[in-house]
């Protein structure tokens, strides 16, 4: 079955630290993405990637990065925290084209003092 | 770009009775348009999908119609059960093949 786990499931870290979230999927998908879901505001793509060492900017990349050195792991990256991006993170995975399902882990909820 | 819109933010309805949600979107190259379902504290999971060469899709108690003319597509849900109740997101692609998607409905289902 379908797996995609993240890392934490609660965070916790003060402004300014430089946060780390990581994914890691089981799958050999080649495309993987981060969102963070705030409420009424749905998900909202951060970076997504569509092979190792490969990234692309999604809708809110501002403040993030992102890594990903092996296909089953990608990292997100947080370089100063600030209490705006207090938020539940989301990791999928996805194989072939973009009319496939896209597999999430249960998320991260990260909160920044 | 690509907008989706889905309302109502809130549907509470009866077991047993049927729940309809509804999504309207801005790109009419969009061709593909996916329902997700997100239950208390997991992520979400695909529970049915349209593409744009059909007018509808059943999947047993559920069904998702399509109209490209008017740049909607809804969700419908029959004989619900107390394991329906959860966050349900629609979606619709962007220029870059990415989804786009809607802010979400929680559907309560009350005994």
């Amino acid at each position: 079955d379908v797996k995609v786990t993240q890392s934490s499931r609660y965070l916790v870290k003060r402004t300014g630290e430089k946060v780390f979230l990581e994914c890691v999927q089981d799958m050999d998908h080649e495309n993987m993405f981060w969102y963070r879901q705030d409420p009424g505001l749905g998900l909202r793509l951060i970076y997504f990637s569509y092979d190792v060492k490969m990234k692309e900017k999604g809708d809110i990349p501002e403040g993030y990065s992102v890594s990903r050195e092996k296909k089953e792991r990608f990292s997100l990256i947080l370089e100063s925290a600030s209490t705006n991006q207090t938020s539940m993170y989301l990791c999928a995975s996805r194989s072939g084209g973009s009319n496939q399902p896209q597999h999430f882990g249960d998320g991260t909820r990260l909160s920044i003092l | 770009g690509e907008n989706v819109e889905q309302h109502p933010s809130t549907l509470s309805v009866q077991e047993g009775d049927s729940a309809v949600i509804k999504c309207t979107y801005s790109d009419s190259a969009s061709n593909y348009f996916p329902w997700y379902k997100q239950e208390l504290g997991k992520g979400p999971q695909l529970i049915i999908d349209i593409r744009s060469n059909v007018g509808e899709k059943k999947d047993q108690r559920i069904a998702v119609t399509l109209n490209k003319t008017a740049k909607h597509f809804s969700l419908h849900i029959t004989e619900t059960q107390p394991e329906d109740s959860a966050v349900y997101f629609c979606a619709g692609h962007d220029s870059n093949y990415q989804l786009i998607w809607g802010a979400g409905t929680k559907l309560i289902i009350k005994p």
